[in-house]
């Protein structure tokens, strides 16, 4: 079992949809949690971070956290073309110091 | 506020060849770390410079790997002798204080022939 898992997609979605993307992790003990956006050849771009179980938002964007189930989300509202990329989902797994460890990423595909 | 930065963007060497990777952090970030993705592979840690210090280097695959960041501003990172394996990208990473977010450069992508 991989530590982070997500699915690699791709996720498509008609333009001013949701996309819901998931990732479930290993370690019970994981103590932050982030999600990256990254376009084809550049470098991983922070979207949220949460620490807390429940829901964060930010603009479009909402992040959302349990740790009883181990998985966090993000959901893209009003989701617009520019928003295609593959979404990083990275966990601060506990006594790791401040390495984040990856999953594979989902690409999102959002259509006119 | 300038971003992470890093040199080059692109390197293209023979097996057995060595090759310098560097990464300038964001001002004022004491912490900075390296990634790399494989091919078809998640983006695995390295290692973690606090200042000039290597806080965590149990990422480092081998002995073939050598980073350093003297003076505790930028970073390099040396292959030798580079194996076709090692092809890939090289992500640096910065953050303010320990834990904080990391803010990630653009990467180097590193193809071994």
């Amino acid at each position: 079992q991989k530590e982070v898992e997500q699915n690699s997609g791709p996720l498509s979605v008609p333009e001013g949809a949701i996309a819901s993307l998931n990732c479930t992790y290993s370690d019970r003990g994981s103590q932050s949690f982030f999600w990256y956006r990254q376009y084809s050849g550049k470098s991983p771009e922070l979207i949220m971070f949460i620490y807390s179980n429940g829901d964060k938002e930010d603009g479009r964007f909402t992040a959302q956290l349990n740790k009883a189930s181990q998985y966090v989300s993000l959901l893209i509202r009003d989701s617009q073309p520019s928003d295609s990329a593959t979404y990083l989902c990275a966990v601060n797994m506990w006594n790791a110091g401040n390495m984040l460890t990856f999953g594979g990423g989902t690409r999102l595909m959002v259509k006119p | 506020e300038a971003g992470v930065t890093q040199f080059p963007s692109h390197s293209v060497i023979e097996k057995g060849q060595t090759v310098t990777l560097r990464c300038d952090p964001i001002s004022g970030h004491d912490n900075l770390y390296w990634y790399r993705r494989v091919m078809g592979k998640e983006i695995k840690f390295l290692l973690h410079f606090v200042k000039e210090s290597k806080q965590d280097e149990s990422g480092m695959p081998n002995n073939r790997f050598l980073a350093e960041r003297t003076g505790g501003t930028y970073s390099t990172l040396k292959v030798q002798p580079a194996e076709l394996e090692d092809s890939g990208v090289y992500f640096c990473a910065s953050s303010r204080r320990h834990p904080d977010t990391q803010y990630f450069g653009p990467g180097t992508r590193l193809t071994v022939l």
